[in-house]
């Protein structure tokens, strides 16, 4: 199973928008809605952002959003802030009790 | 509150074996899979594979067979992950997660280091 393709870096100005895309094929993003994100700081463990594709678990502020068209999901994050500044990584669930992560996406705030 | 807590971090030499641990509490631990997750230095997040903590029964990832055995011991719900026949390329943070179409709870991470 190849990896789902994200840019490896994007980059927004505090209180800009910026999406993140995650592309895969109809065997992974495009044949199940359980694309997750996840947002991880330098040296810490990944934190589940969104999940079910654009679901939030509790305490995720409604500043980051999800969604999917096709093969490609994206992750908005909304009203930029310098702590959003981490990289972020996507997932599928691919059938079988298999999963399949992006390659990870490198945000920066200017 | 659900917590993973994970094993300190390991130095081996090449060709020894290593056991990862991962103790969850603040749930039922039979109630949701355990995952693994490998992440080399500079590298990008690596599904490694599941185990079904009801069963036991294991699923391992493209490239994880073979040197690679998730185990449980439910009786103080913790999930293991043994690696063997150490190659320097192991070197990576290993993460156990809860759950498995998304992944809700991780534990802090363990450092396996092999070196000479």
């Amino acid at each position: 199973q190849s990896a789902l393709t994200q840019p490896p870096s994007a980059s927004g100005s505090p209180g800009q928008s910026v999406t993140i895309s995650c592309t895969g094929t109809s065997s992974d993003v495009g044949g199940y809605n359980y694309v997750s994100w996840y947002q991880q700081d330098p040296g810490k463990a990944p934190k589940l952002l969104i999940y079910e594709v654009s679901k939030r678990p509790s305490g995720v502020p409604d500043r980051f959003s999800g969604s999917k068209s096709g093969n490609t999901a994206s992750l908005t994050v909304s009203g930029l802030q310098a702590e959003d500044e981490a990289d972020y990584y996507c997932s599928s669930y691919v059938g079988g009790n298999n999963v399949v992560f992006g390659g990870g996406t490198k945000l920066t705030v200017l | 509150q659900v917590q993973l807590v994970q094993s300190g971090s390991e130095l081996e030499k090449p060709g020894a074996s290593v056991k990862v641990s991962c103790k969850a509490s603040g749930y039922t631990f039979t109630r949701y899979s355990m995952n693994w997750v490998r992440q080399a230095p500079g590298q990008g997040l690596q599904w490694m594979g599941w185990i079904n903590t009801n069963t036991g029964n294991p699923t391992y990832a493209q490239g994880f067979t073979g040197r690679f055995v998730f185990s449980l011991d439910t009786s103080v719900n913790t999930a293991y992950l043994q690696i063997s026949s150490l190659k320097a390329e192991d070197t990576a943070v290993y993460y156990c997660a809860r759950e498995l179409k998304w992944l809700d709870y991780w534990g802090q991470g363990t450092l396996v280091t092999v070196s000479s």
